[in-house]
């Protein structure tokens, strides 16, 4: 079974410009998550997905960051424009349900690491 | 305030040691604690905890619940090389998103 994909893997832009990250969940998976870890700080909730419906987007930081998640398949953050205080590890997960989530938990991405310079 | 902390912060251990890992908890809608591995990229999952007292066991590692006392703990016996990373706390605090709250994570570094 394909885990969950994110790209880019890194990226670097300057202040000021646009980025946008994929995240493809695993196949069938509706719950959809995106987490983010700043520097020296612990990852924290961003937004959740139930297939194309965002369930709760409390931990989004300001109206500079954009989720989707069209045909409930793969979802994309994007950050309109970028601020330096944006920088961190951007982290998506999945899962199937609260049936399963016993003996899988939440499968993670590898994270796409964003610095704005 | 939601939290997760976990103790120590970085620990340094030889092959063949046993470690225990901390993690306490103050979480409203408690609904369950995940320990994860995460070694160079993702997260890997661990344990899924959600009754006190019940030990769930991988292999070298083990890991049990205290919802009295609000606390976790994961042990890794007889320790490898290959047991270095850093290993996450996380508390699914309930409702319909069922997100997490991450702990900063402990460092483990296995010598050999």
């Amino acid at each position: 079974e394909a885990g969950v994909t994110q790209f880019p893997s890194h990226s670097v832009i300057e202040k000021g410009q646009t980025v946008t990250l994929r995240c493809d969940p695993i196949s069938g998976h509706d719950n959809l998550y995106w987490y983010r870890r700043v520097m020296g700080k612990e990852i924290k909730f961003l937004l959740h997905f139930v297939k194309e419906s965002k369930q709760d987007e409390s931990g989004m930081p300001n109206n500079r960051f954009l989720a989707e998640r069209t045909g409930g398949t793969y979802s994309t953050l994007k950050v309109q424009p970028a601020e330096l205080e944006d920088s961190g590890v951007y982290f998506c997960a999945s899962s199937a349900g609260l049936a399963t989530l016993s003996l899988y938990g939440y499968t993670f991405g590898s994270g796409t690491r964003l610095t704005v310079v | 305030e939601d939290k997760v902390v976990q103790s120590p912060l970085s620990l340094v251990v030889h092959e063949g040691d046993t470690v225990t890992l901390n993690c306490s908890y103050e979480v409203t809608n408690f609904r369950s604690l995940l320990w994860y591995k995460q070694e160079k990229k993702a997260p890997t999952f661990l344990f899924m905890l959600t009754s006190s007292g019940i030990e769930k066991k991988s292999g070298r590692l083990s890991s049990i619940l205290d919802k009295k006392e609000l606390f976790s703990i994961l042990n890794i016996t007889a320790t490898q090389t290959g047991d270095s990373a850093v290993y996450l706390c996380a508390c699914n605090y309930g409702g319909a998103t069922n997100k997490l709250i991450f702990g900063t994570g402990t460092l483990l570094a296995v010598q050999p």
